[in-house]
């Protein structure tokens, strides 16, 4: 059974960081891509980032570029999502989300982790 | 990346049919056929019903089938049952980078 639990979620101040963690189980971790989706309170899903199996194409969305950095340890089976310069809007639900074949969809999500980004 | 144009809110009888529509443009749903859909319950995580425009994943009832036609795609839900309110997502790659996906803003669908 395809497991995804994301943490690292909490409540951080403007301008900080955090670092959220994805633990993959059920699959062979590395040889799909792994993606980072969030949804604000209330509103809909946004596509975040993804990133190949290797590592070696990586993606983000125009909202989190420059300030957001995902990355995986296929030896720990763990999807990683630093985020720098953290500001309201980054207020969300963060899903981790498997890629499916030919990583044409998201397959299998997490339950998420919740970050709230406020003074 | 611009949103998807998805409807705010659809309804429909137990027993009929309904569809949700998911606009977007040449760029994105247009030009690749790599749209998905995704039911979310209140609540939970967003669950995959149909991928690459019209495939279902296995232990998707076929009551879920989707279409494009142009910039458009669609997913239709035929013998609408109660369990089937839920949000839905449509989702498509928007081509820019290997990585660059647009969803839509969903549609919450009412059974009525």
């Amino acid at each position: 059974e395809v497991q995804l639990v994301e943490s690292g979620g909490g409540l951080v101040q403007p301008g900080r960081s955090l670092r959220l963690s994805c633990a993959a189980s059920g699959f062979t971790f590395d040889d799909y891509a792994m993606h980072w989706v969030r949804q604000a309170p209330g509103k809909g899903l946004e596509w975040v980032s993804g990133i190949s199996w290797n590592s070696g194409s990586i993606g983000y969305a125009d909202s989190v570029k420059g300030r957001f950095t995902i990355s995986r340890d296929n030896a720990k089976n763990s999807l990683y999502l630093q985020m720098n310069s953290l500001r309201a809007e980054d207020t969300a639900l963060y899903y981790c989300a498997k890629g499916g074949s030919l990583d044409s969809h998201f397959d299998y999500w997490g339950q998420g982790t919740l970050v709230t980004v406020s003074s | 990346q611009s949103a998807l144009t998805q409807p705010a809110s659809v309804s429909g009888s137990p027993g009929q049919s309904i569809t949700i529509s998911c606009t977007g443009t040449s760029s994105d749903v247009g030009s690749y056929n790599l749209v998905s859909w995704y039911q979310q319950h209140p609540g939970k995580a967003p669950k995959l019903m149909i991928y690459e425009g019209s495939k279902r994943p296995s232990g998707v009832s076929n009551r879920f089938s989707g279409s494009k036609s142009g910039n458009t795609a669609s997913l239709t839900i035929s013998g609408l049952q109660a369990e089937d309110e839920a949000d839905y997502y449509c989702c498509s790659y928007a081509g820019s980078s290997t990585f660059d996906w647009v969803f839509g803003g969903g549609t919450k669908l009412t059974v009525l």
